[in-house]
């Protein structure tokens, strides 16, 4: 089974710094897609960034961006620029390619602080 | 506008007292599921459907049911709710071809006493 793991509950970075949430992720399949989720106070769940996994070259989203690691099952999220309104558990998640249910499985989640 | 709804938004029963929340996609969605999420848990997949009249289970579907009888409309039935299904509940749909982005809904509190 594919388990994904966030190993940083817990996060906290100076307002306009970079930060980088960790993610593992294990699996014995080729392809598969990662995703970056974010859920603000309000609860949603909101797409940060998606990648992948045929595609070597790192996904980017405006001041997000990833460093995916496919022989180490990394995938990190790099947040450049930090703004007040990026504070929210950041939550990892996989999803296998193939034709079938689409389940996502993710990770426990990454509470993210934003200093002023 | 795009979306998924989901109702109630806030919900608080009793054990034992059959409660359904309703999910409704406006996207023609093939896939929809459900997930709950529970503190230091992520979330988990209840339920999923890839068609009308087809669902089968998630990771964690004891004391729930579904039912897909119409395509843009996927409720969640918890015929006898216990305590440890107080959690907060999300309805997703995506086309099921393969790459699609999973839509989420603005999720439903539920607090079982």
């Amino acid at each position: 089974a594919q388990t994904v793991t966030q190993s940083q509950p817990e996060m906290s970075v100076q307002e306009a710094e970079t930060v980088t949430l960790s993610c593992t992720y294990d699996t014995s399949e080729s392809d598969y897609y990662l995703f970056w989720y974010k859920q603000p106070p309000s609860r949603q769940m909101i797409l940060v960034i998606r990648q992948e996994a045929y595609k070597q070259q790192n996904a980017t989203e405006n001041r997000f961006s990833v460093n995916f690691q496919k022989a180490a099952k990394s995938f990190s999220l790099k947040i450049s620029d930090s703004q007040l309104g990026d504070a929210a558990m950041y939550f990892c998640a996989y999803r296998l390619t193939n034709f079938g249910n689409e389940k996502l499985t993710f990770g426990t989640g990454t509470r993210l602080t934003i200093i002023p | 506008e795009a979306q998924v709804t989901q109702n109630p938004r806030y919900l608080i029963t009793v054990t034992g007292k059959k409660l359904t929340v309703t999910c409704s996609q406006n996207m023609n969605h093939e896939y929809m599921s459900w997930y709950r999420q529970d503190p230091g848990l992520g979330l988990r997949q209840i339920y999923y459907s890839m068609n009308v009249e087809v669902t089968d289970k998630g990771d964690v579907p004891e004391g729930y049911k579904v039912s897909r009888k119409e395509k843009r409309n996927f409720p969640l039935i918890l015929e006898s709710p216990s305590p440890n299904q107080t959690s907060l509940y999300f309805c997703a749909s995506s086309r099921l071809a393969g790459d699609e982005t999973q839509y989420f809904g603005p999720g439903t509190r539920l607090l079982v006493l």
